[in-house]
């Protein structure tokens, strides 16, 4: 597509249920990255996507977080059991850089809001 | 490990100021350098960048400087508009991860312009 496009666009959960958040990158982009921009801690880097591996996923905050990603494209971030402290805006990105960055920089999505009551 | 550290918001200016939204950065590799910018209601959005020292990043009249000597990625602009008004953030990815720019932000300048 034209950009990223992120689902839902705004999530309300009741605490301990689980979540799913969907991200499509830009076509032929091989990079993809999930963040986290709370008010709280600001924009906080989650996982990094190279094709469908995630080489990098030091920023999941909890093992109730996870990503996966199929034909190298679409992306999914599953949050289980989710607290409170999880309410924050999930903001998915896609670069097309491959073995060394480019330093292009990265095309970010609206975000998913979510929130958790 | 990397840190982005910027100028303190809310940043209030009148139409035609100038302005200046401080960025320093602490960085093991060799960096690539970001303003991002966020309106509102809107994603963040790329808004200049620079891969090397002393290269100028430039767009809607904006500049940022990379000086590697004094680690600062400043961003300016001579006439800031109304519609300049969003929240601005200085970011840094290290080039030597295999493709793996993740981004390291700072906390964000709020800037209003009033008519």
């Amino acid at each position: 597509g034209a950009g990223v496009s992120q689902s839902p666009s705004n999530k309300v959960t009741e605490k301990g249920k689980d979540v799913e958040l969907r991200c499509d990158p830009i076509s032929g982009h091989t990079a993809l990255y999930w963040y986290r921009q709370s008010l709280g801690q600001g924009l906080e880097f989650l996982i990094y996507f190279q094709g469908n591996s995630a080489p990098d996923k030091s920023g999941l905050p909890s093992d109730r977080f996870s990503a996966e990603r199929t034909g190298g494209s679409v992306s999914t971030l599953t949050i289980q059991r989710t607290q409170q402290e999880d309410s924050a805006v999930y903001l998915c990105a896609s670069s097309s850089s491959r073995v060394r960055g480019d330093g292009m920089g990265a095309f970010f999505g609206q975000g998913t809001r979510l929130t958790v009551v | 490990g990397n840190s982005v550290t910027q100028m303190e918001g809310p940043v209030t200016l009148s139409e035609e100021a100038f302005l200046t939204i401080n960025c320093t950065y602490t960085a093991t590799g060799y960096p690539s350098l970001f303003w991002y910018v966020q309106y509102p209601g809107e994603g963040l959005q790329l808004l200049l960048k620079a891969t090397k020292a002393d290269d100028k990043g430039s767009n809607k009249g904006f500049e940022a400087t990379y000086r590697k000597e004094t680690t600062s990625f400043h961003l300016e602009k001579g006439s800031v508009q109304v519609s300049d008004s969003a929240v601005y953030f200085c970011a840094l990815s290290d080039l030597s991860n295999f493709g793996n720019e993740k981004l390291t932000f700072g906390t964000g300048t709020r800037l209003t312009i009033i008519p």
